[in-house]
C-alpha cells in the first residue's frame, strides 16, 4: 500500500493555459473523488468515479473542467482556458465501497 | 442535504490543556462521520471515524470523539495537547450508502502555546 499519489505537487501556469493532474489511487480501491481546497476553507467536492464511471459531478465543475478514469485506475483532472479563480490545491481521494477515505498530498496549482 | 459546521475558526490552547473542537452536523438519516487533520501543504490524514457500533471513537495521537445523535455532534477531544497537534482539522460527514461522498465543514486551526 503506497497511499494515494498526485502529481504535481506544485503547478504554475499563465492563465489561459492548460493544466492536468494525475492521481494514482491505491489499487484495490474502487472510488475516487477529487476536490478543491481554498486558503482558508474545507475541501470541496467536485466529482467522483467508481470504477471508471463518472457517476456524480458538482456544479462547481464547470465546462472548463474535465475528469477521466480509464480502465478504473489512475485519473487526471484538466482545466482548459484557466482563470485565477482556478488557484487552489486540488485533492484526490480514493476508498473501498464502504468509506475510509485516503487522501493524496494534493497538486497545488497558481495561476498568474 | 447535508451540512458540517466547525464552530470556532481557531482554538487555542497550553500544552497539556484539554482539545476541545466542535463539530455539528445536518443530515436526514444517521451519517458516518470522520475527523481529519491537515499539515501545511499536506494532505488531509484521516484521525478517526464513526460508522456504526459504539459511539465513543478512539483515533490515532490519542484523539477521541463521542457521536450524538440527539445533539447532532461529534466533537473531537484530547485531554492533553502537544506541541505536534498545531494543524487544521477539519470534520466530514458522508451519506451511509450509494456514493458515499464526503462533506467537509470549513476547518478549525488548532493552536498550541508552549
Amino acid at each position: 500500500d503506497t497511499g494515494v499519489s498526485q502529481n504535481p505537487r506544485h503547478k504554475i501556469t499563465k492563465r489561459g493555459q492548460n493544466v492536468t493532474f494525475r492521481c494514482d489511487p491505491i489499487s484495490e480501491h474502487n472510488r475516487l473523488y477529487w476536490y478543491r481546497q481554498t486558503l482558508g476553507q474545507g475541501p470541496e467536492f467536485l466529482t467522483y468515479f467508481q470504477n471508471e464511471a463518472q457517476l456524480e459531478k458538482s456544479r462547481l465543475l464547470s465546462d472548463r473542467f474535465s475528469a477521466e478514469r480509464p480502465k478504473g485506475s489512475f485519473s487526471t483532472l484538466e482545466i482548459q482556458r484557466t482563470e485565477q479563480g482556478d488557484s487552489a490545491m486540488y485533492l484526490c481521494a480514493s476508498s473501498l465501497e464502504v468509506n475510509g477515505y485516503t487522501f493524496g498530498s494534493g497538486t497545488r496549482l497558481t495561476v498568474v | 442535504a447535508q451540512s458540517v459546521t466547525q464552530l470556532g475558526s481557531h482554538v487555542s490552547v497550553s500544552e497539556g490543556a484539554l482539545v476541545l473542537l466542535r463539530c455539528n452536523y445536518s443530515s436526514s438519516v444517521p451519517p458516518y462521520l470522520f475527523w481529519y487533520v491537515q499539515y501545511p501543504n499536506q494532505g488531509l490524514q484521516l484521525l478517526l471515524k464513526y460508522t456504526t457500533g459504539a459511539t465513543l471513537v478512539k483515533g490515532i495521537n490519542g484523539f477521541e470523539a463521542e457521536f450524538k445523535k440527539s445533539e447532532t455532534s461529534f466533537h473531537l477531544t484530547k485531554p492533553s495537547a502537544h506541541m505536534s497537534d498545531a494543524a487544521e482539522y477539519f470534520c466530514a460527514v458522508s451519506d451511509t450508502g450509494g456514493s458515499y461522498i464526503p462533506t467537509f465543514g470549513r476547518g478549525t486551526s488548532l493552536i498550541v502555546h508552549p
